[in-house]
């Protein structure tokens, strides 16, 4: 069962274009949101997260709007450069019993931006 | 600092044989996980440390699968009888102390084939 549901599965900007990526979830007992960046060969990495209490946060040309009602959550960024071109993940975070936190993962979003 | 680092980055087996992971987190980090990352997948949880116990071996897809952390620090993970369905990255995550709202750092995982 997939429970943090992420779209589209690829996506191709322009240079200086804006990038949307989107993620739906059902679990309501999630309470951090992190998205991850992932390079060819490299293992994730942390971009930007927020926490469910928290409408929208910004860093940089990176922005998560975020909707409790509607349990969906999503990544602008904002002029995009071919250095942006990676796999990127939503993820949820839940406690899961005996202290342990684990992230759940969308199935990520290829973006490419072409100069 | 260093961050996580795993070893080997890459593992070729055969079909039936048995396979050690290691993973280094980062100094200090008193939580560490470790997921699996299927081709054009998001990871996915397999177990949570703290400290030496496992605290959520919840995600560990059958008995094939072991692994520990004797001294709190390094973790090793074992997969017996390995099946072709077993290639994939494994990656490895550490956190501060695996806390609500907590950055999971990821390392570059290890990259097995199982022929």
């Amino acid at each position: 069962q997939q429970q943090v549901k992420q779209s589209p599965q690829s996506l191709i900007v322009q240079k200086g274009g804006i990038s949307i990526i989107n993620c739906a979830y059902e679990n309501t007992a999630f309470d951090y949101f992190p998205w991850y960046q992932q390079f060819p060969g490299k293992g994730p990495a942390l971009l930007i997260a927020i926490r469910p209490d928290v409408s929208e946060k910004k860093e940089g040309r990176f922005t998560i709007s975020f909707n409790k009602s509607a349990k969906q959550f999503s990544l602008h960024i904002m002029d995009s450069q071919p250095g942006d071109s990676a796999t990127y993940f939503c993820a949820a975070l839940t406690p899961s019993g005996a202290g342990s936190y684990q992230l759940t993962f969308g199935k990520g979003t290829k973006l490419s931006v072409i100069p | 600092g260093a961050g996580v680092s795993q070893t080997p980055s890459n593992k070729v087996t055969e079909k039936g044989k048995y396979v050690e992971l290691r993973c280094d987190p980062i100094s200090g980090h008193t939580a560490l996980y470790w997921y699996r990352q299927s081709l054009g997948q998001g990871p996915e949880f397999l177990i949570y440390f703290q400290g030496t116990g496992a605290a959520d071996d919840s995600g560990l897809p059958n008995d094939r699968f072991f692994a520990v952390r004797p001294e709190g620090s390094v973790s090793t993970l074992k997969i017996q009888r390995t099946e072709r369905g077993d290639s994939a990255v494994y990656l490895c995550a550490s956190s501060l102390i695996g806390g609500q709202q907590e950055t999971q750092y990821f390392g570059p995982g290890t990259r097995l084939l199982v022929l």
